[in-house]
């Protein structure tokens, strides 16, 4: 089973943190990156940053810069992306995906994605 | 607004052939290469195409993939009904050093 697994739906209040998990399994996980991407509800997708696990070189969308980490433990094979200051904007479901680090930036794609982890931001 | 622009919607009836279109810049399309993505209603996207023309394996040969200049298409032969889904391209963009998606296009089988 290549597809990674997602922890499961958080609730949170504005203002909080939310730290989400990706754990790889059936691959090769420091020959990925592994990307993060959210979707609000009826609307598209939001690429928000990229980590590579074998160096842990991360590289974040301009927008989320300051609010958002991405980590990851190469023991357990499992990537983490928090977000922080969480505001009611940020509720979506956020999913990890993978992307074959051969393939270098100008052919980059993501080829396998977790199932989406539910993030509801609400007082 | 996304970096990559997308009709809205598209629609065609079963065995019919559809284009969805994808229009960049040259810092996105026009430097690198196009990937599709299909996400059918409830699921997570899935990889449709990669490298403006690729399919991975399982996908039909009725998915097709071009790019030309900085816009890309994708097309869909032989219509069916599970192709009803919402479709995105992407695409690296090398001034925001990152990945930007299109608005997606909802596709309809009449």
């Amino acid at each position: 089973q290549v597809q990674p697994e997602q922890s499961g739906a958080e609730v949170k209040k504005p203002g909080a943190s939310v730290k989400v998990s990706c754990k790889a399994s059936g691959y090769t996980f420091t020959s990925y990156d592994i990307n993060w991407v959210r979707q609000a509800t009826g609307q598209g997708l939001e690429w928000m940053g990229w980590t590579n696990p074998n160096s842990g070189n991360t590289g974040y969308a301009q927008k989320f810069q300051g609010r958002v980490t991405m980590t990851r433990n190469t023991s357990i094979s499992t990537a983490y992306m928090e977000l922080s200051s969480l505001r009611s904007e940020d509720t979506a479901v956020y999913y990890c995906a993978r992307a074959p680090i051969w393939s270098g930036y100008s052919n980059y794609y993501m080829d396998v994605w977790g199932k989406g982890t539910t993030v509801t931001v609400s007082s | 607004q996304s970096v990559l622009t997308q009709p809205p919607s598209a629609s065609g009836t079963p065995g019919q052939r559809v284009t969805i279109s994808c229009s960049g810049s040259s810092s996105n399309i026009g430097s690198n290469t196009v990937n599709w993505y299909q996400q059918l209603p409830g699921t997570a996207p899935k990889l449709l195409i990669y490298s403006n023309n690729q399919r991975p394996s399982g996908v039909p040969d009725r998915f097709s993939g071009s790019k030309s200049g900085t816009s890309a298409s994708l097309a869909i032969s032989g219509l069916q009904s599970e192709d009803e889904a919402d479709y995105y391209c992407e695409a690296w963009d090398d001034s925001l050093n990152g990945v930007v998606f299109g608005g997606g296009t909802k596709l309809t089988v009449l």
